[in-house]
């Protein structure tokens, strides 16, 4: 059973506008939440991460809010940059699983310019 | 340090061949995970090493999946024999404890069985 979920497959935003992109988690227990990128033809790359203990982090044009009574997390990007077009993955891991991350299935970002 | 780096980029295999793929993790990290990535399950945990141990197979797809990770610097995950399912991404990671950053991934073996 998927513990994160990815529920937009897709997503198109024009160049200089806001992207959100949205996860929701499954298990409670998860307390370390991270966003990842890819390209094409590339392995995924880290992009920004979150303890339980915040509700928010910001790194440059990136942002991710974590709400955990909603079990929700997204991810802002401000000001959205063709550069920015990849697929994004949301993951999350809880204590005592050694590294085990759980991911979503991605959603498709395209910035149009 | 060169990052994960995996072998070979693309393989294209007829039905019922036996498939090796492999993964060189960096140096240092005591994690390795194995991934698939589809269009309906996104990535797709397989199976994880800790210390070069199997601690998770249980997302290992059937018994013609088989991962090995001899020692601390190379793992194999080989499908014997294949199948036209099994095409899809590979992507093999690894990680030091549970490092802030998460895994760094390398940049997957695209498998095509036909």
């Amino acid at each position: 059973d998927q513990q994160v979920k990815q529920n937009s497959p897709s997503l198109s935003v024009q160049e200089g506008r806001i992207s959100i992109l949205n996860c929701d988690y499954t298990n409670s227990m998860f307390d370390y939440f991270l966003w990842y990128k890819k390209y094409p033809a590339e392995g995924p790359t880290f992009l920004i991460s979150i303890s339980s203990i915040k509700d928010k982090n910001e790194d440059g044009r990136f942002t991710v809010f974590l709400n955990k009574s909603a079990k929700h997390l997204s991810l802002h990007i401000v000001p959205s940059q063709p550069g920015d077009s990849a697929v994004y993955f949301c993951a999350a891991s809880y204590p005592n699983t050694g590294n085990q991350f759980y991911f979503g299935t991605g959603t498709s970002l395209t910035v149009i310019p | 340090d060169a990052g994960v780096i995996q072998s070979p980029r693309h393989e294209v295999t007829e039905m019922g061949q036996e498939v090796t793929l492999r993964c060189k993790p960096i140096s240092g990290h005591n994690s390795l995970f194995w991934y698939r990535q589809t269009m309906m399950r996104g990535l797709e945990l397989l199976i994880y090493f800790n210390n070069n141990v199997p601690i998770d197979d249980s997302g290992m797809p059937e018994d013609r999946f088989s991962a090995k990770m001899p020692n601390a610097s190379f793992s194999t995950l080989k499908i014997q024999p294949s199948e036209p399912r099994d095409s899809a991404v590979y992507f093999c990671a690894s990680a030091l404890d549970r490092g802030p950053n998460g895994y760094t991934f390398g940049s997957g073996t695209r498998l095509t069985v036909v």
